[in-house]
């Protein structure tokens, strides 16, 4: 079946713009993470959705960045008034279960650059 | 709290050697632990994982890990290395019904196999 999709895989920005970031998690899964992973790095967590609630926000960096998760599905990642330090890959992970320890299920990632 | 050391950034082995990457991890709870691996442009796939059962975890493409209490290591090996196993390989950690922010990425081992 399909997997994690992102979308674009690719965003190219002018410091100060806004953004946004598509996920599209595996059909039936209720879990929703976001993560962002800088150059030589592990990824960090920043957001986890349970269904269409923010169950955990405590790895948004600051108030610039927003996500939502209307219908239990598709997600979203907003960043709002963008700096170069955001430059990053943005990871989206989806999992069947509600533990931590059901095995996450990653896209391919979008790798935005902030100019 | 929990933390992941891999202690290697970089490892490079010959075709058909011995793989060895090495993680260790500390953690306040007996930990469920995992390995993933990141190819270029590709979103990370799980390898394995351990969640407190049979301490040697055998997970896809000959891999294999053994969790040691003793040593808090969960070392990933592979007994004959091949040219498609070069890619980015990360240890990650959980504490068992913790939030997802609990799921702590390691910095990652790159993996080169000389032909």
């Amino acid at each position: 079946g399909a997997g994690v999709s992102q979308t674009p895989s690719n965003k190219v920005t002018e410091k100060g713009k806004y953004v946004e970031l598509r996920c599209d998690p595996i059909s039936g899964h209720t879990a929703l993470y976001w993560y962002r992973q800088s150059l030589g790095q592990g990824p960090e967590f920043l957001i986890y959705f349970q269904g269409t609630g923010a169950a955990d926000d405590s790895g948004l960096p600051n108030d610039r960045f927003f996500a939502v998760r209307p219908e239990g599905s598709v997600s979203t990642l907003k960043i709002q008034r963008t700096e170069r330090g955001d430059s990053a890959v943005y990871l989206c992970a989806s999992s069947l279960g509600t533990g931590v320890n059901s095995p996450l299920h990653f896209g391919n990632g979008t790798r935005l650059t902030v100019t | 709290a929990q933390s992941v050391t891999q202690l290697d950034s970089h490892v490079s082995v010959s075709e058909g050697t011995p793989v060895l990457l090495r993680c260790n991890y500390s953690s306040s709870y007996s930990p469920s632990l995992f390995w993933y691996v990141q190819h270029p442009n590709k979103g990370l796939q799980l390898l394995l994982k351990y969640t407190s059962a049979a301490t040697l975890v055998k997970g896809i493409n000959g891999f294999e890990a053994e969790f040691k209490k003793s040593e808090t290591s969960f070392h990933l090996t592979k007994p004959s290395a091949h040219m498609s196993d070069a890619a980015e390989y990360f240890c990650v950690v959980s504490d068992p019904g913790s939030s997802a922010s609990k799921i702590i990425f390691g910095s990652g081992t790159r993996l080169s196999i000389r032909p």
